[in-house]
C-alpha cells in the first residue's frame, strides 16, 4: 500500500521567512496530493492540492510542487506570519479512491 | 454553506463499552470518510461510505463499523472499547465516490477511553 513520509517533523522560522515541507510517496499510482493545516482543537483544513498532471500550483503565499518521477512533493510558504503556526499534513491518494494516506505531520512555528 | 459537523465533540467512555459518533456532511456531499487520529499512528483511514454502502475500508478490526443514511449523514460505532481507541475521530465529506474529490474535514470527536 501507499506510504507517505514527511519531513521535517518540526520547523521553526522567523516571521517573514519562507518555510518548506517535503513529502515522498511510494505508490506510483497515486495522483492526488492535498496539503492540510490543523490548528489546535480543530480538524484538518485543506490549504492547497495538486493533481498528477500539474507540476506546480500557487495560491497567494502558498505553493506546491510535484515531481512524479522522484515521487515527491513539497509545500512552500513564503512571507510566513504567526498565524501560519500549526501542524501541516501532506497526503496522497489514487484516482477513484478517497482513501488518503497521510504523512506524520510537521509542526510549524513562526516566531514574531 | 455550513461545514462538516460532528457530534458529540467530546466523549468519555470506559473499557468494554460501545460508542456511536455522528457526522453530517456538507450539503450536497454524498461521500463520507472516517479517520482516526492519534499521536502515535497519525491520521489513519477507517472507511468510506457512499449511497449508504461502504465503498472502501482501512485496516481496522471489526469492532469499528459504520453506516450511512439516505440523507448522507453517517455514524460510526466502536464496540468493546479498548484503551487504545482513545483518539480524535474525524469525518470528511466529499462530493462523490469513484473519483478523487477534495475532502473537507469536520472538527472531530475526541474520544477518551478510561
Amino acid at each position: 500500500g501507499e506510504n507517505v513520509e514527511q519531513h521535517p517533523s518540526t520547523l521553526s522560522v522567523q516571521e517573514g521567512d519562507s518555510a518548506v515541507i517535503k513529502c515522498t510517496y511510494s505508490d506510483s499510482a497515486s495522483n492526488y496530493f492535498p496539503w492540510y493545516k490543523q490548528e489546535l482543537g480543530k480538524g484538518p483544513q485543506l490549504i492547497i492540492d495538486i493533481r498528477s498532471n500539474v507540476g506546480e500550483k500557487k495560491d497567494q503565499r502558498i505553493a506546491v510542487t510535484l515531481n512524479k518521477t522522484a515521487k515527491h512533493f513539497s509545500l512552500h510558504i513564503t512571507e510566513t506570519q504567526p498565524e501560519d503556526s500549526a501542524v501541516y499534513f501532506c497526503a496522497a491518494s489514487q484516482y477513484n479512491n478517497n482513501d488518503m494516506r497521510f504523512g506524520a505531520g510537521t509542526r510549524l512555528t513562526v516566531k514574531p | 454553506k455550513a461545514g462538516v459537523t460532528q457530534t458529540p465533540r467530546y466523549l468519555i467512555k470506559t473499557r468494554g463499552q460501545q460508542v456511536t459518533l455522528s457526522c453530517s456532511p456538507i450539503s450536497g456531499h454524498r461521500s463520507v470518510s472516517w479517520y482516526q487520529q492519534t499521536p502515535g499512528q497519525g491520521l489513519q483511514f477507517l472507511f468510506e461510505y457512499f449511497s449508504e454502502t461502504q465503498r472502501n475500508k482501512g485496516n481496522f478490526p471489526g469492532r469499528f463499523s459504520g453506516r450511512q443514511f439516505s440523507n448522507s449523514r453517517s455514524e460510526m460505532n466502536v464496540s468493546t472499547l479498548e484503551l487504545g481507541d482513545s483518539a480524535l475521530y474525524l469525518c470528511a465529506s466529499s462530493l462523490a465516490w469513484g473519483r478523487t474529490d477534495t475532502q473537507y474535514f469536520g472538527p472531530g470527536t475526541r474520544l477518551t477511553v478510561l
